[in-house]
């Protein structure tokens, strides 16, 4: 079955500290692949994506993520953290069932971030 | 380009009534998809519409229902309210659905069921 694993629940980085969100896959085919961000009482902001091709895809507000195949990982960085990133992120894969591919997301539980000043 | 809207925001209903919660994609957008956020289960996909008709549907009970209307836009409806239909309820568009096309969400309606 498809899943999304997302092991680290909440997260705790000083403001101007590197950060690194975990992301694993569980799919039997080629992964398209997303990582969406959350602030409460909000909706879901896509940050980027990975369809195919180079394996660092780079996304908005200084975000990017690494596709490991070998690994079934696609976890999220940011060389510096900012204290308006604190929200919850969201990693999620395109479902494909039967023989095509479908509209829907399968989601991770979301890993919260939190900012130190 | 205008965003994904949702309305209402907010939504308080009592158990047993019913709430029809409506969804306008962006322009061009054909697919519109719906899901649930809860804190215990997280997010779960409930149906997905292109071009007026259900492609694809979730594992929820037959309380919810969708539809589309030939402007692409989307209402969902859940009858005889549960007080464990609470939750945030998310629309999101995209331009042809599949699994390779980005979705956009709105912000949300917030249904409380007491």
């Amino acid at each position: 079955a498809q899943s999304v694993t997302q092991p680290d629940i909440h997260i705790t980085v000083s403001e101007g500290a590197s950060l690194e969100l975990r992301c694993n896959y569980s799919y039997g085919a080629t992964p398209y692949l997303f990582w969406y961000v959350q602030s409460p009482g909000q909706g879901l902001q896509l940050l980027l994506k990975y369809f195919s091709g180079d394996t660092l895809v780079q996304g908005i507000k200084g975000f990017e993520a690494e596709f490991k195949r070998s690994q079934s990982s696609f976890n999220l960085r940011k060389p510096s953290v900012h204290w308006s990133d604190a929200a919850e992120y969201f990693c999620a894969v395109g479902a494909y069932v039967g023989g095509g591919s479908q509209g829907n997301l399968i989601f991770g539980k979301g890993t919260k971030l939190s900012v130190k000043p | 380009k205008a965003g994904v809207t949702q309305t209402p925001r907010y939504l308080i209903k009592t158990r047993g009534q019913q709430v029809t919660l409506s969804c306008s994609p962006i322009s061009g957008h054909r697919s519109v998809s719906w899901y649930q956020q809860t804190p215990g289960q997280g997010l779960q996909f409930l149906f997905e519409y292109f071009s007026e008709t259900q492609r694809n549907k979730g594992n929820f009970p037959g309380r919810f229902s969708g539809r589309q209307f030939s402007n692409s836009r989307s209402e969902m409806n859940v009858s005889t309210l549960e007080l464990g239909d609470s939750a945030l309820y998310l629309c999101a568009s995209s331009l042809a659905g599949g699994r390779e096309y980005e979705q956009y969400f709105g912000p949300g309606t917030r249904l409380t069921v007491t």
